[in-house]
């Protein structure tokens, strides 16, 4: 069983159509969850890190709040240049002390102008 | 620099031929990760440094990947005998306090 679920897999929206990615995992405790940006062929970028339920981070059109089983990232009346592969990553509390973030598989988003 | 910097971009290597990849972290990073993206954005940590010290190698095909971290020199990874399997982009990443990774741009590996 996949420890970060992202759904959905794919989003197309339409230009300033606002939408929600989520992030849920499900690792005892919980010592952050990173969000990152990924364009074709590159790495990818820093986003935000939230370390405790309730806390919001935001940039630009972008948001991302955080509940004690998920993670949301609000996009709001997104333009072309937001579609991306958003990854969610979760460092888990107690693994020997290592802390090795766990990726999810991603949302694709396509915004069409 | 403020990036971190990955060389080649590109390698192409035969089934059974070594391939080394190589890492430059954002100086005054003290650790240092490389994770595998095979299809599906799926991303498989590796290993980790703590310096020069391997801080966590639970991912690591230890019979075949090897990795180091010296000082004054980039990381490496290293894949002897390498198979079609291990066709990926590597990645690396830098943190300064294990949290907030800058990744780099890549390496693409094929095995053909």
């Amino acid at each position: 069983e996949d420890q970060v679920t992202q759904s959905p897999e794919a989003l197309r929206l339409q230009e300033g159509e606002s939408s929600s990615l989520n992030c849920s995992y499900t690792v005892s405790g919980l010592r952050g969850l990173f969000w990152y940006r990924q364009d074709p062929g590159k790495g990818p970028e820093f986003l935000f890190t939230l370390y405790s339920a309730g806390e919001e981070k935001e940039k630009e059109r972008l948001k991302a709040t955080l509940t004690k089983k998920e993670s949301f990232l609000h996009i709001t009346a997104p333009k072309p240049e937001d579609s991306a592969t958003y990854l969610c990553a979760v460092q888990e509390a107690e693994t020997g002390g290592s802390y090795i973030p766990t990726f999810g598989r991603g949302t694709s988003l396509i915004v069409h102008p | 620099g403020e990036e971190v910097a990955q060389t080649p971009k590109h390698l192409v290597r035969g089934e059974g031929q070594k391939a080394k990849l190589y890492c430059a972290p954002i100086k005054g990073h003290s650790y240092v990760f490389w994770y595998q993206q095979v299809l599906k954005n799926e991303f498989k940590f590796l290993i980790s440094f703590q310096n020069e010290n391997v801080f966590d190698e639970t991912g690591m095909p230890k019979e075949r990947f090897s990795a180091k971290c010296l000082p004054n020199s980039p990381c490496s990874l290293e894949i002897q005998a390498t198979k079609l399997e291990d066709s990926a982009v590597y990645f690396c990443a830098s943190s300064l306090q294990g949290d907030g990774y800058t990744f780099g741009s890549g390496t693409r590996l094929t095995v053909v």
